[in-house]
């Protein structure tokens, strides 16, 4: 089975500042990568993912990821933070190809504080 | 446009009693989703629906658990003889197609309480 590990639980920044969120992943198979964003109060929402191709994936609002294989890792980044990224951010992988493909396995989180 | 309602948004449950959550996806959604959270962790799958059919059923955690879509469209999660370790927030996201092909649309989730 496949697993997703955020070793960064709190992250605490200003307003301007570089981000990179880490995320590792294990699983040896195709995969497809997911970040997904929790602003307070609100629910879960896709931020951006990867299926092939460009290794660097941009989304939503500023934020790219990008997809190292040989290192099974999808962090998240972002040049510029702002007092409106506060959030907790998830990393998600599901297999890349059949059954089971559906289903995503979630990292627990990392709560992000961007300070005005 | 609707999202994804859920309801109810808190239930406070006896360790013992039975418990109905229910979804009401966003209207002409295939794929429906049902994740429980615990506190401080991150969604884990519980099981999937297409339609009417249940395809994923392998994260229920006991046979406690069971989900229905009769229609393909409404989705009840219930819980049997609530146990403590029962307590999360219990997520239904749908897609139009599938999680890989479209995005996850997540309601706001059933905060479930065991006492």
């Amino acid at each position: 089975a496949q697993s997703v590990s955020q070793h960064n639980h709190h992250v605490i920044l200003s307003e301007a500042a570089s981000l990179e969120l880490g995320c590792n992943y294990s699983y040896g198979g195709t995969v497809n990568l997911f970040w997904y964003v929790q602003y307070p109060g609100q629910h879960l929402q896709l931020l951006l993912k990867y299926f092939s191709g460009d290794p660097l994936v941009k989304g939503i609002k500023g934020f790219e990821a990008e997809f190292i294989k040989s290192k099974f890792s999808f962090n998240l980044r972002k040049p510029s933070v702002q007092w409106s990224d506060t959030a907790e951010y998830f990393c998600a992988v599901s297999r890349g190809q059949g059954f089971g493909n559906e289903k995503l396995t979630f990292g627990t989180g990392t709560r992000l504080t961007i300070i005005p | 446009g609707a999202g994804v309602s859920q309801s109810p948004r808190y239930k406070v449950a006896k360790r013992g009693q039975d418990v109905a959550l229910r979804c009401d996806p966003i209207s002409g959604h295939v794929s429906l989703f049902w994740y429980q959270q615990a506190l401080g962790q991150g969604p884990e799958f519980l099981t999937y629906f297409q339609n009417e059919a249940q395809l994923d059923k392998s994260g229920l955690p006991s046979d406690r658990f069971f989900a229905e879509r009769p229609e393909g469209s409404v989705s009840t999660l219930k819980i049997q003889r609530t146990q403590q370790e029962d307590s999360a927030v219990y997520l239904c996201a749908s897609s139009l197609k599938g999680a890989v092909n479209s995005p996850l649309h997540f309601g706001n989730g059933t905060r479930l309480t065991v006492t």
